[in-house]
């Protein structure tokens, strides 16, 4: 089946613990992609990669990481996370970019205290 | 600055009537939109797009209409089902200088009542 997967699906932790959300596809897209979905504020585009060892910033990239190492994968890290980061993650990809349609996963909800 | 905006957050319909998302624009480089429909506890899911060199697209129900003039972009449901029930999001892309970016409005939610 199809799907891009995404763990832990919830987190609780404490500001400046350092952490990783995993994302995967299995659809051999090109393109990936996180987003933060916060209330009032839709999806906001934090990193995308339109492939293996090419990534950038989308609109709020301040207090994240990402890498690309492999076709298939593509973690999103907090350094040091802080309770402004609180907030429900979406991982997608795509085969042809953000024009085409994006595949998204089921969302990590994210709690920092 | 809000490049995308829904200024709805909310729309009620009654079922088997019409359901019109409205979404507009301010970056006229903008050469794709893009509409995703989102339900409670899942991720966002593709509907249907429309490229700037178009002024509608059509998919079984769901049409979306595109008045660049205006930089206004609407989906339009015909008829709304109660399985319609859900939050929209438009999307924006721009080839130009903009790599991969894509800039969601801040969503509307349907409610359709049978």
């Amino acid at each position: 089946e199809a799907q891009v997967t995404q763990n832990p699906r919830y987190l609780i932790t404490v500001t400046g613990k350092k952490l990783t959300v995993t994302c995967s596809q299995n659809m051999n897209h090109e393109y990936m992609s996180w987003y933060r979905q916060d209330p009032g504020l839709g999806l906001r585009q934090i990193y995308y990669s339109m492939n293996v060892e090419v990534t950038d910033k989308g609109d709020v990239p301040e207090g994240y990481k990402v890498s690309r190492k492999e076709k298939r994968n593509f973690p999103l890290i907090l350094e040091s996370p802080s309770p402004n980061q609180t907030s429900l993650y979406f991982c997608a990809s795509s085969l042809g970019g953000p024009a085409y349609e994006q595949y998204f996963g089921p969302g990590t909800r994210l709690t920092v205290t | 600055d809000q490049q995308v905006k829904q200024n709805s957050p909310s729309l009620s319909v009654q079922e088997g009537r019409i359901s019109i998302l409205n979404c507009d624009y301010t970056n006229s480089m903008f050469d794709y939109f893009l509409w995703y429909k989102k339900y409670p506890a899942e991720g966002p899911t593709f509907l249907i797009s429309i490229s700037s060199i178009k002024d509608k697209n059509e998919d079984g129900r769901f049409t979306v209409f595109l008045n660049k003039s205006a930089k206004h972009l609407s989906l339009h449901i015909v008829p709304s089902q109660p399985g319609d029930s859900a939050v929209y999001f438009c999307a924006a892309f721009t080839f130009y200088n903009q790599g991969g970016k894509l800039i969601f409005g801040q969503g509307t939610e349907l409610s359709v009542k049978p």
